[in-house]
């Protein structure tokens, strides 16, 4: 059991670039989600798959993001044009099944300049 | 939606002291998690815990179902100990399924 990974674990942007973090879950677990992190703040949900299906997403999930899980393993997150608002740790988890413990992995930290 | 509120936001505590930390939710919850996130981001997992008590060394949770709340326990407390602990209840059902977070405890334990 190798635990979540996040790759990459910093990215620094300029405002309206184009960003991707990828997500690696736990190898049996099937149910796989995204969270984001602001200062002082716990982590809010974002999106959820199990497997390849993106099953539900966020109201703060706005049009310029995007997430995809093919094949039901590794996940994406796209963020499209940035804003300084975008600014946070994005954090996946894993779970193996809906009422069995999310694992979370170390997170991406996105800084917009 | 259900809310979760964590009390106290901020506590200081010596080495070796001991505390408790509360975690209320507005609903009924099947299986409460207890995370420690350490200085660099990690939230790593203490407890999943439905009801009753469970125990890791030094640490210890409770969650009282029926009233809506549950306690983390931290005896003889280190350094290492420092950061933010986050409780947070599950919502899941159909095509739902997510965690809740409550706004966290930051502890810090001074040498």
């Amino acid at each position: 059991d190798t635990g979540v990974s996040q790759n990459p674990r910093h990215k620094i942007t300029k405002r309206g670039q184009n960003v991707t973090f990828r997500c690696d879950p736990i190898s049996e677990h099937n149910r796989l989600y995204w969270y984001r992190q602001t200062l002082g703040q716990g982590p809010e949900f974002l999106t959820y798959f199990q497997n390849e299906a993106q099953l539900e997403k966020s109201r703060l999930l706005s049009d310029r993001f995007s997430a995809e899980r093919p094949k039901g393993s590794f996940s994406t997150l796209e963020i499209q044009r940035t804003e300084q608002g975008d600014s946070a740790m994005y954090l996946c988890a894993s779970s193996f099944s809906a009422i069995n413990a999310q694992y979370f992995g170390p997170g991406t930290r996105l800084t917009v300049t | 939606g259900i809310q979760v509120e964590q009390s106290p936001p901020d506590l200081i505590l010596q080495e070796g002291a001991n505390s408790t930390l509360r975690c209320n939710f507005s609903d009924s919850v099947n299986n409460l998690q207890w995370f420690h996130q350490n200085p660099w981001g990690q939230l790593i997992n203490l407890f999943y815990i439905p009801s009753g008590t469970k125990q890791n060394g030094r640490l210890s949770a409770t969650t009282v179902a029926t009233e809506r709340y549950s306690l983390l326990y931290i005896s003889s407390s280190q350094t290492t100990d420092s950061g933010v602990y986050f409780c947070a209840a599950p919502v899941y059902g159909g095509a739902t399924n997510k965690l809740i977070f409550g706004t966290g405890t930051l502890l810090a334990v001074q040498p």
